[in-house]
């Protein structure tokens, strides 16, 4: 069985850039969701992707978008970005919606200078 | 909207001591999910608690669910240097998405 893994593992840029992160779910789970954690908090809700569509989206602005492929990896778009953007990007699979459980892939440690 | 607290956010220990984190909620919850992150990690699923009133214990870890659905504890028994991180309650907004409050991090003087 295969875990999430996200790529890359690390990325820098500047701001008004803009940053794609791909996510793949562990195997057999059809649901995705991202979250952007700061330093020091809590996993924050951005969006979560259900069988290719958005499924509910926390409080984050249309500058953050998001995709599920039919294979169930997703991509995170970000335009414009900002220097508050910088965080640890989780992406985490589940067999459904928010009632089960999350699984975690490593993160992808975005800085924007 | 919804919000989940914890509390205390740091807890320094020495190594053999107990050490519990609270969390509450400021609606009902269908159930409450714990998370552990090792420093540098990621989130790790460690438990899910659904009825009122539920008591599980994973060794030395014992969760519990109050009567209202409204908070939870977790209480960690003779900490070891391995449980060092930071313990996250989470519980679902609706249908729509999952809230987790900010943390209790743990630190273990060996």
């Amino acid at each position: 069985e295969t875990g999430v893994t996200q790529s890359p593992t690390h990325l820098i840029k500047t701001r008004g850039q803009q940053v794609t992160l791909r996510c793949s779910s562990q195997s057999g789970h059809n649901t995705v969701s991202w979250y952007q954690q700061a330093l020091g908090q809590g996993p924050q809700f951005i969006f979560q992707y259900y069988r290719e569509e958005e499924n509910g989206r926390g409080n984050f602005p249309p500058r953050f978008s998001g995709l599920q492929f039919p294979n169930y990896s997703s991509e995170l778009n970000v335009n414009a970005l900002e220097l508050d953007d910088s965080a640890l990007y989780l992406c985490a699979s589940s067999l459904g919606v928010f009632t089960d459980t999350q699984y975690f892939g490593p993160g992808t440690r975005l800085t924007v200078l | 909207g919804q919000q989940v607290m914890q509390i205390p956010q740091y807890q320094h220990v020495q190594e053999g001591e107990d050490f519990t984190t609270y969390c509450n909620s400021s609606t009902t919850l269908s159930n409450i999910q714990w998370y552990k992150q090792r420093p540098g990690g990621h989130p790790v699923f460690l438990i899910q608690l659904v009825k009122s009133g539920e008591v599980k214990k994973q060794k030395r870890l014992t969760f519990q669910f109050g009567e209202a659905k409204k908070n939870s504890s977790l209480h960690i028994t003779a900490t070891q240097t391995t449980d060092v991180g930071t313990y996250f309650c989470a519980g679902p907004w609706g249908a729509q998405k999952l809230v987790f409050g900010q943390g209790t991090r743990l630190t273990i003087n060996p």
